[in-house]
């Protein structure tokens, strides 16, 4: 198995535009989280899904985010419209029953 | 809400020393507890998982411990290389996972 695959790798956007992250989690986890890495803040957990149904979305920061898995094998983060705030890292991983978490290499977001 | 906190944030040492390093958390109802480790701009590797019905793993020269009555975990990382250099990150597993801020180390030649 790919692992975790994240796209794009990095982007970059103008303020106001609208921002969409994928992912494909590994096949037969049953868990994806998405996260959020700043400098200033670290790891914060935006939301997560289990069997593709949004379970907890209290970390998502604004109604600006939203998060939709459609079907097991993938998952968007969309930002619209994006501000230079949302510049971050955003991780996402997956997990199986056995709920050890395998991370994706990330999205660098830069908002300008 | 669960809190997890690690210490030391940064962590400078000679080649070959043995150390530890500590993540404590406040709520001990978890599923588990992971070890990542961090490279600069890269994503997050995992280094060790502990259920929370174990009191130990160990992988090469890396060991965690658990306790999770106390709320706390620390790693050992044995006989360090300048290889070991990165961000060591601990996250526990209540239903979600929430993660420390990391502790940053570097291991000198």
């Amino acid at each position: 198995d790919a692992g975790v695959i994240q796209s794009p790798r990095h982007e970059v956007t103008e303020m106001g535009q609208e921002v969409t992250l994928r992912c494909k989690p590994i096949s037969g986890h049953n868990s994806l989280f998405w996260y959020r890495q700043t400098m200033m803040r670290g790891l914060e957990l935006l939301i997560y899904f289990n069997n593709n149904v949004p379970i907890d979305d209290s970390g998502m920061p604004e109604d600006r985010f939203s998060a939709k898995m459609p079907n097991a094998s993938f998952s968007t983060l969309k930002i619209q419209p994006s501000e230079p705030r949302d510049s971050a890292v955003y991780f996402c991983a997956s997990s199986p029953t056995a709920r050890e978490a395998f991370f994706g290499q990330g999205t660098r977001l830069t908002v300008v | 809400k669960q809190e997890v906190t690690q210490i030391p944030a940064a962590l400078s040492v000679p080649e070959g020393e043995n150390l530890v390093l500590n993540c404590s958390f406040t709520d001990s109802a978890i599923y588990n507890l992971q070890w990542f480790r961090q490279d600069p701009g890269k994503g997050l590797t995992s280094l060790l998982l502990i259920q929370s019905s174990q009191r130990e793993q160990t992988s090469g020269r890396l060991n965690a411990s658990l306790d999770k009555s106390s709320g706390r975990s620390t790693l050992y990382i044995a006989a360090s290389q300048p290889g070991d250099s990165a961000t060591y990150l601990c996250a526990v597993d209540n239903n979600d996972m929430r993660f420390g801020a990391g502790t940053r180390l570097t291991v000198k030649p």
